[in-house]
């Protein structure tokens, strides 16, 4: 049974603030690696999709770094705002296999 | 806002009842999931179908019944369901079977 991992399942921190979560999955057969945000009654957008061992994707002041050989994945945002505020969800799947995602590190950013 | 719409936003039913739940896309992807998501845990895969046919059903019971009739539209049919089927129903599409998938807002199913 193939398993996502996310630390932390919750997490809140202040505006300014820089944080970051964990994504752990399967090592083996390793395909692609997506990070989604989830904002509260909207449908989780795609931000990241990483192939490659070593790849870091950065989307203003979001970015993601992967390790496939140890099989994480780091979701960084930096100086941390109101609207950062969703679940992040990352997702992992096999050559032929649909996504199998984690259950989420949900961010509350205070003002 | 999202390209992939799904129909209605909220669903109430019976548990003798049977209704559809409906997802649309334009983007010309030609993977398409359902998903269904319990509170405070992942959405989990049910069915997948590639190219309108059906790939994967990961052991969904037959209360369940998917169709995909056109390269755009997948339903979702459900008959006889019980009260634990309650949950939010997410429809997705992506180019293929692997790649990024686009989600629409899903559906929230209550069964009474």
């Amino acid at each position: 049974i193939l398993n996502v991992e996310q630390s932390p399942q919750s997490l809140h921190v202040q505006e300014g603030d820089s944080t970051n979560f964990t994504c752990s999955f399967p090592s083996s057969n390793f395909y692609a690696l997506h990070w989604y945000r989830w904002e509260t009654a909207k449908s989780p957008e795609a931000l990241f999709v990483m192939t490659l061992n070593g790849d870091e994707k950065k989307k203003g002041r979001i970015s993601a770094t992967l390790n496939t050989k140890e099989g994480y994945s780091y979701l960084y945002i930096k100086g941390s705002q109101p609207e950062d505020s969703a679940t992040y969800l990352c997702a992992f799947n096999q050559a032929g296999t649909a996504l199998i995602f984690g259950k989420g590190t949900t961010l509350s950013v205070s003002s | 806002d999202t390209e992939v719409t799904q129909t209605p936003k909220h669903l109430v039913m019976g548990m003798t009842n049977k209704k559809s739940l409906k997802c649309e896309q334009h983007m010309g992807h030609r993977a398409m999931y359902w998903y269904k998501q319990k509170a405070k845990k992942p959405p989990e895969l049910m069915f997948v179908y590639s190219y309108e046919k059906l790939s994967i059903n990961e052991s969904v019971p037959s209360r369940f019944s998917p169709e995909c009739p056109n390269s755009s539209l997948l339903n979702l049919h459900l008959h006889a369901l019980q009260p634990e089927d309650s949950a939010l129903y997410l429809c997705a599409a992506g180019l293929k079977e692997n790649t990024e998938a686009f989600f629409g807002q899903g559906t929230r199913l209550t069964v009474v």
